[in-house]
């Protein structure tokens, strides 16, 4: 079955720290994978999207991600969190639906 | 450009009755998604509908339908709730013309189920 799975439900960062949120996809998703975030109650806002043209992937409010086909993994990273980046993230990938990760709570300490 | 506008916000029914959630897609936009969002299992796909068929279907039972319009709006229907209805019903809407069209998401409707 084609899934994303997010390790990590929980994850606490002080405010300037790296931010590091994890993701591995199922070998069997083609190579289109995305990382969302929402806000309390809010809709999904797309941070950056992974279609193959390169590994490393930028996008909004400093977050970029690594797609690594030898670990099956694109995680997320931001170099210093700010306050404003607490929220949940979820990790999504495409096969001939969307598929979601179960999300993971980004709580960042001042 | 307006955002996905989904209503309403919130909604609460008792168990047995039927709702209809409605969402209007960003303009230009043909294709809309559902899903369900709860604790417990997460973004679960619903179904798809593109000029107004459905192209696709996730794994949820036959209370659950939907259609679209020619104006592209959507709209969602549970008969004969139950309790674990309950949930964050989300509407998504991109252009549908490639694969993995990036989606935009609505607000949501806060469904509780008494």
């Amino acid at each position: 079955a084609q899934s994303v799975t997010q390790l990590g439900s929980h994850v606490s960062v002080s405010e300037g720290a790296l931010v590091l949120l994890r993701c591995n996809y199922s070998s069997s998703v083609p190579p289109y994978l995305f990382w969302y975030v929402q806000y309390p109650n809010q809709g999904l806002q797309l941070l950056l999207k992974y279609t193959s043209a390169a590994t490393l992937v930028k996008g909004i409010n400093g977050f970029e991600a690594e797609f690594k086909k030898s670990e099956t993994s694109f995680h997320l990273t931001k170099p210093s969190a700010h306050m404003s980046d607490a929220a949940e993230y979820f990790c999504a990938g495409y096969g001939n639906q969307f598929y979601f990760g179960t999300g993971t709570s980004l709580t960042v300490i001042p | 450009k307006a955002g996905v506008t989904q209503t309403p916000r919130y909604l609460i029914k008792t168990r047995g009755q039927q709702v209809t959630l409605s969402c209007s897609p960003i303009s230009g936009h043909r294709s809309v998604s559902w899903y369900q969002q709860t604790p417990g299992q997460g973004l679960q796909f619903l179904f798809e509908y593109f000029s107004e068929t459905q192209r696709n279907k996730g794994n949820f039972p036959g209370r659950f339908s939907g259609r679209q319009f020619s104006n592209s709006r959507s709209e969602m229907n549970v008969s004969t709730l139950e309790l674990g209805d309950s949930a964050l019903y989300l509407c998504a809407s991109s252009i549908g013309g490639a694969v993995a069209d990036t989606q935009y998401f609505g607000p949501g409707t806060r469904l509780t189920v008494l």
